[in-house]
């Protein structure tokens, strides 16, 4: 299986509040877990990528959670601003930079002011 | 440092006309992978080219072709477009060999297929 599964389609939050993206994946071949943040007209943008021998990165205000286990993980955005309006999407891929990256169908995401 | 750059940024075709999208890796780079996104949906891996060779591919038929040139740039070429072939085409450079997984896109090309 090499689908990636990605929830809620749409997420809107209040300025300040935090956001929550979840994402599954089947593959268990799957080593590396980016999240791309995507802005209307751009290509998507590395966000942040966690590997699976650890359980939680954290990067500015961007947090992944991973659990192996039960083959998840999401993404929480803190103190969230109307400038992290985009489309957010979480992706699996292999061992290596040359492996292709299996999307998430993504989350677009709605802050408040 | 370079970052990933396409052209042309739009293009309008014909179905059954052929199309030709280009892309600079990022420097330093030596891998070059493409992507189809249709609206609204996550990007889809086409294939990727490394050492001027294909890598890879995704499910696309045939007439989806590419080309990756001794300065690592790389060309996506689609025959007999068809409606559905509509989209943002991304490429994605990474660097084969080394110890980071990361793959950087470009802004895209916007095909319009009437």
């Amino acid at each position: 299986q090499q689908q990636v599964k990605q929830s809620p389609q749409s997420l809107i939050v209040q300025k300040g509040g935090i956001p929550i993206i979840n994402c599954a994946y089947e593959n268990t071949a799957f080593d590396y877990f980016p999240w791309y943040q995507q802005f209307p007209g751009k290509g998507p943008a590395l966000l942040i990528a966690i590997r699976p021998d650890v359980s939680e990165k954290k990067e500015g205000r961007f947090t992944i959670s991973f659990n192996k286990s039960a083959k998840q993980f999401s993404l929480h955005i803190m103190d969230s601003q109307p400038g992290d309006s985009a489309t957010y999407f979480c992706a699996a891929s292999g061992y290596s930079s040359a492996s292709k990256i299996i999307f998430g169908s993504g989350t677009r995401l709605s802050i408040r002011p | 440092e370079t970052g990933v750059t396409q052209s042309p940024t739009h293009l309008i075709k014909t179905r059954g006309q052929q199309v030709t999208l280009r892309c600079s890796s990022q420097s330093g780079h030596n891998t070059v992978s493409w992507y189809q996104q249709a609206l609204g949906q996550g990007p889809q891996f086409i294939f990727q080219y490394y050492r001027e060779e294909e890598n890879g591919r995704g499910n696309f038929p045939p007439r989806f072709s590419g080309l990756q040139f001794p300065n690592y740039s790389s060309e996506l070429n689609v025959n007999a477009l068809e409606l559905d072939d509509s989209a943002l085409y991304l490429c994605a450079s990474s660097l084969l060999g080394s110890t980071s997984y990361e793959q950087y896109f470009g802004p895209g090309t916007r095909l319009t297929v009437t």
